[in-house]
């Protein structure tokens, strides 16, 4: 079935460092791809999304490229800051079932100052 | 902009009692979802509707029983309260074109922390 594998954490980091959290999936067809932020006591915010293969979602400085020839969907970011510490997921909703989306397990993120 | 708005946000409940979480959103979305979050996990859909009068269950349906008589409001049922079903409970929704195809990316709430002890 459909799966969502993504690198675990926690990944703690200094601020202004390059940020990649590794992300590969599994599907049959061509889904969409996402990646969405959960901040301390708050509920998942969508970050960025690419619908199509080698598209590029980018947001808030973060980008990320769907890449159907390795399955993979990494978040990188240039140059971190404390306020992007948080929880992230990489997530890919099946082409077929435009209701369900996969979520992968999340990646907490630390930024020290 | 209210969005997806979840109450309550916290509770504690005894093996066994019975609640309702509920959920409503204000942005006339026709899909509507339960996810369950248990420590350090990503999301487990618990059960979904694609819009009034229609709800389908998820991975984790067990335990659990929804309603969708509204396109606004989609409650979560917990009828016999058990200790496996502590968890953060987050409903979300989406506007859906099933003619198009084209994935919409969900709004979440912000999440109902539930203990069963």
């Amino acid at each position: 079935g459909d799966s969502v594998t993504q690198m675990e954490g926690p990944v703690t980091l200094s601020e202004e460092a390059f940020l990649t959290i590794n992300c590969t999936y599994t599907a049959t067809g061509y889904p969409s791809l996402f990646w969405y932020v959960q901040y301390p006591g708050e509920g998942l915010q969508l970050l960025l999304k690419a619908t199509k293969a080698d598209d590029k979602g980018s947001n808030k400085g973060f980008e990320a490229t769907y890449r159907k020839e390795t399955t993979s969907f990494h978040l990188e970011k240039g140059s971190v800051q404390v306020s992007d510490s948080a929880v992230y997921f990489c997530a890919l909703s099946p082409y077929s079932s435009a209701s369900k989306i996969i979520f992968g397990s999340g990646t907490r993120l630390s930024i020290r100052p | 902009n209210a969005g997806v708005t979840q109450t309550p946000k916290f509770r504690i409940l005894k093996i066994g009692q019975s609640m309702t979480l509920q959920c409503a959103q204000d942005m006339n979305h026709n899909y509507m979802y339960w996810y369950r979050q248990d420590p350090g996990m990503g999301l487990k859909l618990i059960y979904y509707s694609v819009g009034a009068g229609i709800t389908d269950k998820g991975e984790v349906p067990n335990g659990y029983n929804v309603s969708r008589s509204t396109t606004e409001d989609f409650p979560l049922r917990l009828e016999l309260a058990a200790p496996s079903q502590t968890s953060v409970y987050f409903c979300a929704s989406s506007y859906q074109d099933r003619g198009r195809m084209e994935d919409q990316p969900q709004h979440f709430g912000d999440g109902t922390r539930l203990s069963i002890l």
